[in-house]
């Protein structure tokens, strides 16, 4: 299995701290995704890194990927309470139907 | 507008029921997936479908069917429904089959007595 698993399971700051999150892998990805998702809703898409990537941001969102370790981190700065959710990371092999494959999760707690 | 809509968002039903759930989505999308995240919020592919081709993970019962009217909506119809189905279910899709970023309806939560 592919399935990313990510580091810690739970993690909580205070408002204006860092969060990073960590999230490793099995195989060869064509690109790596981060999601969230608030409690009782839908995941949404964060960031995409490609496979030929190794930094990316996006706001205060900043995803790095070091396919040698087949391992990827996310890291939102300057935290705010409404980051409170889990993260999760997603991987993409590629292929004709392109199967995201997802990790355990992150349970992000931010306190004003 | 919302991209990917499912009903109902909560069911209650009894043990050997069957029930559907069912999943549109107005981003003119190719492809389309159910997901499972159970109790612990691990989530795991039920199925990807994809112009008519439906790819199915072997480890869901075959209790679990999904059927596609049309490109946009693929339906979850479950059989015998057992106390292990109980779960939040997701439907997402994708416009390019192989890259980009999936969108996910709400969920709906399933729970059998």
């Amino acid at each position: 299995s592919q399935q990313g698993e990510e580091d810690p399971q739970a993690l909580s700051i205070q408002e204006g701290e860092n969060a990073t999150m960590n999230c490793s892998y099995k195989t060869s990805i064509n690109n790596l995704q981060w999601y969230r998702q608030n409690s009782g809703r839908g995941l949404v898409h964060l960031i995409l890194i490609r496979s030929n990537e190794r930094e990316k941001h996006s706001g205060r969102l900043r995803v790095t990927l070091d396919t040698s370790k087949k391992s990827s981190s996310l890291l939102i700065t300057a935290s705010r309470a409404a980051d409170t959710a889990s993260y999760f990371c997603a991987t993409d092999a590629g292929g004709s139907q392109g199967n995201l494959i997802f990790g355990k999760g992150t349970k992000l707690s931010v306190k004003p | 507008d919302t991209a990917v809509s499912q009903t109902p968002k909560y069911l209650v039903t009894q043990m050997g029921n069957d029930k559907s759930i069912k999943c549109e989505q107005n981003l003119g999308h190719d492809t389309m997936y159910w997901y499972k995240q159970d109790s612990k919020k691990f989530l795991k592919i039920m199925f990807s479908y994809n112009n008519k081709e439906l790819i199915i993970n072997e480890t869901v019962p075959n209790r679990f069917s999904p059927k596609s009217p049309d490109k946009a909506h693929l339906n979850l119809h479950i059989n015998s429904l057992e106390l292990g189905d109980s779960a939040v279910y997701f439907c997402a899709s994708r416009g390019l089959a192989g890259s980009g970023e999936l969108f996910f309806g709400e969920g709906s939560r399933l729970t059998v007595l």
